[in-house]
């Protein structure tokens, strides 16, 4: 069964505009990964953040994560009509020490130019 | 330096056929995972090798079995295919060390498709 859950299930924004996902999971993390996804292809992996880290950057993108509520929050600023995909969150679970992901359902974002 | 392949990218079977995929980690990942993904739902675990020993199996009958082989390749076969077997199985590929800051680089995928 999914362990992540992602809310929304879909956003559609306009470019330049900002777009939060949001993902909560039920157990312990060893860390948390956000990916992106484009239509029929393959997992892009965006940031990585750690179970005993509250919040990283990387370009356009802010990760956040509250452990006490098990949740976290994926921000892309300044959007893009490229941006347009399906974004995941992934937890690797507190105790696992190999690549065994458990994914959300996903948002599907659709950024009109 | 090349990312995670996968082979076949696209392929169409029969009910009832067998398949093997293939999968070639990130140079000096020594771990590959197997994930199915059927459309509209994210990944689903299926099996983790390290050190060519299985150390995870996600909730999968039988009919699938994988292997990683002694240059950290990988296959994942599939028996007695079954429509709901038509799905997007992906490979993932890490570096051996501390999980908590293990990146997983995943590949394009194998589109099957059971008929």
């Amino acid at each position: 069964s999914q362990q992540g859950e992602e809310d929304p299930q879909a956003l559609s924004i306009q470019e330049g505009e900002n777009a939060t996902m949001n993902c909560s999971y039920k157990t312990s993390i060893n860390n948390l990964q956000w990916y992106r996804q484009n239509s029929g292809r393959g997992l892009v992996h965006l940031i990585l953040i750690r179970s005993n880290e509250r919040e990283k950057h990387s370009g356009r993108l802010r990760v956040t994560l509250d452990t006490s509520k098990k949740s976290s929050s994926l921000l892309i600023t300044a959007s893009r009509a490229a941006d347009t995909a399906s974004y995941f969150c992934a937890v690797l679970p507190g105790g696992t020490s190999y690549g065994k992901l458990t994914f959300g359902q996903g948002t599907i974002l659709t950024v009109h130019p | 330096d090349a990312g995670v392949t996968q082979s076949p990218t696209h392929l169409i079977k029969t009910r009832g056929q067998h398949v093997t995929l293939r999968c070639s980690p990130i140079s000096g990942h020594k771990s590959v995972s197997w994930y199915q993904q059927v459309l509209g739902q994210g990944p689903q675990f299926i099996f983790q090798y390290y050190e060519k020993e299985e150390r995870g199996r996600g909730n999968f009958p039988d009919r699938f079995s994988a292997r990683q082989f002694p240059n950290y390749s990988s296959e994942l076969n599939v028996n007695a295919l079954l429509l709901g077997d038509s799905a997007l199985y992906l490979c993932a590929s890490s570096l051996p060390g501390t999980a908590s800051g293990n990146t997983i680089y995943f590949g394009e995928g194998s589109w099957l498709t059971v008929v």
